[in-house]
């Protein structure tokens, strides 16, 4: 079974740095991208970020190029999403998802890691 | 880039059918045959529905339909069921990166 695993909930302050992660699993991890949404609350789906295990190639959305920074470890079948200081505007739900190819849909989605920042 | 147009709420009663529209630019929508289509319930992450316009993933009703003219796309439910009420999403393929619809909260009545 194909399965994306997303770490766990998160609560932090502004200025704080966060990573947060996604575990692929039932599949050749290499052979997909991985790709972030944030969806904050109440709100809709915004597309940040994919990124490549197979060569680290990654694209950001406009709106989130120099805010967040996605990464892969293919050693270990894992995608990150940090942050080097996070906002109180940062507080949203991520979700992890797969695709084949950049232009490809998302076919299979983590079940989303709950990020709150607050002081 | 901006967001899909989206209509913000679509409704039908069971056994009806309800079309959501999804509107961008030649840059996105009418440039590439690359829409898709998001079914999320309350709490839920989203699901595929529909994918390069008309496309359906295995598992998916065929009550579920996608097509596009020009720069808008639309997503037909037909024979509404109560399970089908929740938010759809559009995402279209833009050159370098993606964008997502601003989402419709689809009423079944």
């Amino acid at each position: 079974e194909v399965q994306l695993v997303q770490s766990g909930a998160e609560v932090k302050k502004p200025g704080e740095s966060l990573k947060i992660s996604c575990k692929g699993s039932g599949y050749t991890f290499s052979n997909y991208w991985i790709g972030w949404v944030r969806q904050m609350p109440g709100k809709g789906l915004e597309w940040m970020g994919i990124t490549n295990p197979h060569d680290s190639e990654t694209r950001y959305s406009p709106s989130f190029q120099g805010q967040v920074t996605i990464s892969a470890d293919k050693s270990i079948s894992t995608v990150y999403l940090q942050w080097s200081s996070l906002k109180a505007s940062d507080t949203a739900m991520y979700y992890c998802a797969r695709l084949y190819s950049s232009w490809y849909p998302f076919d299979c989605w983590g079940q989303g890691t709950l990020v709150t920042v607050s002081s | 880039q901006s967001a899909l147009a989206q209509p913000p709420s679509a409704s039908g009663s069971p056994g009806q059918s309800v079309t959501i529209s999804c509107t961008g630019t030649s840059s996105d929508v009418g440039g590439y045959n690359y829409v898709s289509w998001y079914q999320q319930h309350p709490g839920k992450a989203p699901k595929l529905m529909i994918y390069e316009v008309s496309k359906r993933p295995s598992g998916v009703p065929d009550r579920f339909s996608g097509s596009k003219s020009g720069n808008t796309a639309s997503l037909t439910v037909s024979g509404l069921q109560v399970e089908d009420e929740a938010d759809y999403y559009c995402s279209s393929y833009a050159g370098s990166n993606t964008v997502f619809g601003g989402g419709t909260k689809l009423t079944v009545l």
